[in-house]
């Protein structure tokens, strides 16, 4: 299963754009590109997928490079409710009958 | 909708007692899965199912059993438990297929540990 990469921790302020990065630079073309959030004490929890153009909902936005080698999960407006882990995992339907394995993610905190 | 039901939420075991953790879900879903998640990791896969009466295993299957007889039941079985086994387990579930609405939906989490 190709990897990601995420940085351990990241912090921002309350009402502030936050930018969460990763990298997953032996993705395939099939691969489609996924975050989770796990709020504390609480399951995972979608927040948005793609394959290869930027998506948006009322969540997020995540913004996919050209070679697909990166992705960046986009909350436009930091609340203290977005502090979480955040996962982001490679998806292929195809080939395992589309297992999400969880990385260590990006602990983002929020301050007010 | 319920979406996905965990029982019980905590659990305390001996060494070498049986159990069943109980999940279920009431959207169809033909995928669902069990996770475990240890303190400060993220969630490894026990055991998966594509449909009723398929079952397979996923990264850390060792010490447990599993059956899905039934599109909404998916009970995760602990023979015989042993203290490594203390963890908070999370069963997901999830239409199977791309280019269909693929989210996965989890529970809220049996914590259990082992004594």
């Amino acid at each position: 299963d190709a990897k990601t990469t995420q940085p351990n921790s990241m912090e921002s302020n309350e009402e502030e754009p936050v930018h969460l990065p990763c990298n997953h630079s032996t993705i395939s073309g099939t691969d489609y590109i996924h975050w989770y959030r796990q709020l504390p004490s609480q399951g995972p929890e979608y927040v948005i997928h793609g394959l290869t153009s930027n998506v948006n909902n009322r969540m997020a936005s995540l913004a996919i490079a050209e070679d697909r080698k990166s992705s960046t999960l986009i909350l436009h407006r930091a609340t203290l409710r977005d502090a979480a882990v955040y996962y982001c995992i490679l998806l292929n339907y195809g080939g395992s009958q589309g297992n999400l394995i969880f990385g260590k993610g990006t602990k983002l905190s929020v301050k007010p | 909708n319920a979406g996905v039901t965990q029982t019980p939420k905590f659990q305390v075991l001996k060494t070498g007692q049986s159990m069943t953790l109980q999940c279920a879900q009431d959207m169809n879903h033909e995928y669902m899965s069990w996770y475990r998640q240890d303190p400060g990791m993220g969630l490894r896969l026990i055991h998966y199912s594509v449909g009723a009466g398929i079952t397979d295993q996923g990264e850390v299957p060792n010490g447990y059993n599993v059956s899905r007889s039934t599109t909404e039941d998916f009970p995760l079985r602990l023979l015989s438990a042993a203290p490594s086994q203390t963890s908070v387990y999370f069963c997901a579930s999830r239409l199977r297929g791309q280019g269909r609405k693929t989210e996965a939906f989890f529970g809220q989490g049996t914590r259990l540990t082992v004594v």
